[in-house]
């Protein structure tokens, strides 16, 4: 069964740095192009950041291009985002998703976490 | 970037009727849209993919069509469990976009 757990939930002032992770299970982690998406509250659905499976490319949102930066460790079947100079309207649920390779839809989801930027 | 429309915003229905949801995008895409389903308090879940392709353990009653601007997802006979939002996605071109949504609800 595939599963996708991020962790790193919490709240931050402005201005700071947060790093999140997402440890996958149940598929070749290593196969596959990984994505960060998120949704602000009651909001829809916003793609970020996808990295390839090898890690030979990497993509970016305008929103979050500079500020932050999608990593992943295949020896470690675990996929981060490094976010540095956080705003408030980055205030969101953070989810990862697989992308299979060379695709760019998200066929498993995480259970997301919540990030909230705020003095 | 790819804009979506999704409409309409929200649509009231009663179990057992059959619906079609629209997603319209901004330029032409060939058939590089996606559908999810999204529960209350739940993560997205993959309905149809490139526009009309099944997904192994989503119900029949979904389906997708359409190609280069206007796509539709359809559900026939909508059931309790199905009253959620439903979002389309384009693959086309970096950055991947979301359209807006389409609230299912119970009339």
């Amino acid at each position: 069964e595939v599963q996708l757990v991020e962790s790193g939930e919490g709240l931050v002032q402005p201005g700071s740095s947060m790093k999140l992770s997402c440890v996958a299970s149940g598929f070749t982690f290593s196969n596959y192009g990984m994505n960060w998406i998120r949704q602000a509250p009651k909001k829809g659905l916003e793609w970020i950041a996808l990295i390839y499976y090898d890690s030979s490319s990497k993509y970016y949102a305008d929103s979050v291009k500079g500020r932050f930066t999608i990593s992943r460790d295949n020896s470690k079947n675990t996929l981060y985002l490094e976010m540095n100079s956080l705003r408030s309207e980055d205030t969101a649920m953070y989810y990862c998703a697989t992308a299979p390779n060379w695709e760019l839809y998200f066929d498993y989801w995480g259970q997301g976490v919540m990030v909230t930027v705020s003095s | 970037d790819i804009v979506l429309t999704q409409s309409p915003a929200t649509l009231s229905v009663t179990p057992g009727e059959s619906v079609s949801l629209s997603c319209r995008a901004s330029q032409g895409i060939s058939t590089s849209i996606h559908w999810y389903q999204q529960k209350s308090n739940e993560s997205p879940r993959l309905l149809i993919k490139y526009a009309s392709q099944s997904i192994s353990g989503i119900p029949s009653r979904f389906s997708g069509s359409g190609s280069g601007t206007d796509f539709t997802l359809s559900i026939n006979r909508v059931e309790s469990e199905d009253f959620s939002v439903y979002y389309c996605q384009q693959s086309y071109s970096l950055p991947l976009t979301f359209g807006s949504g389409t609230k299912l609800e119970i009339k």
